[in-house]
């Protein structure tokens, strides 16, 4: 079964420091997502990851996959207040339907 | 634009009504899906859809249905709610193609008393 945990759940920094949101998962897969949510809203989607070695970056935040390690980073550079919200990784598994497993998700506050 | 549609923001249901929860995506998607999402536990599948008339059970099927008459329609029917039911149900959608990433709907938040 696969499992996917993130690292860590509850985040409060500075701005304009820098950190990692780490997301972990048990069994092989090739493909990974990265999603926002606001409170009381929906998911919105961030990242897309399909390969070993991807990377991707939008804005401040850049996002990486090693699919040998099962290991995904979710990099935040130079933060500000308005990437205040819960990041969600989801792994897509190696078989079967297209479904998405998520982690528990990480909320990350900013203050100014 | 992708856009994935929930009949209702909020719902109040007393214990032991049937509860309906309808979804609309408009890109033709192939699977459909329906996840809770509470506190701490992130978001769990409840079932998904990779066609008309197809369903799979997802990791918490119990205590609840779903029907998918249409490409378009997936509804998540709670037979006969319960307390423990009260939650966010976030719809989503993917083409189930090479890359399915999912497109979610703005939840409902269903309270149950």
């Amino acid at each position: 079964e696969l499992k996917v945990e993130q690292n860590p759940l509850f985040l409060s920094m500075q701005e304009g420091k820098n950190y990692t949101i780490y997301c972990n998962y048990s069994t092989t897969s090739d493909r990974l997502y990265w999603y926002r949510q606001d409170p009381g809203k929906s998911l919105e989607s961030l990242f897309v990851l399909l390969s070993n070695g991807a990377v991707k970056q939008e804005g401040r935040l850049m996002a990486s996959l090693d699919t040998k390690a099962r290991l995904s980073t979710l990099h935040i550079t130079a933060a500000v207040h308005d990437l205040s919200a819960t990041y969600f990784c989801a792994v897509v598994p190696p078989q079967g339907a297209q479904k998405l497993v998520f982690g528990q998700g990480t909320r990350l506050t900013i203050n100014p | 634009d992708v856009k994935v549609t929930q009949s209702s923001r909020y719902l109040v249901k007393r214990t032991g009504e049937k509860v309906f929860l309808e979804c609309v995506q408009d890109m033709d998607h192939e699977n459909m899906f329906w996840y809770r999402q509470d506190p701490g536990l992130g978001l769990r599948l409840i079932y998904f859809s990779y066609d008309v008339k197809m369903k799979e059970k997802g990791d918490i099927p119990e205590g609840y249905s779903v029907s998918r008459e249409k490409k378009e329609r997936f509804s998540l029917i709670l037979e006969s709610a319960s307390t423990n039911q009260t939650s966010m149900y976030l719809c989503a959608s993917s083409s189930g193609q090479e890359r399915p990433e999912a497109f979610f709907g703005q939840g409902t938040r269903l309270t149950v008393v």
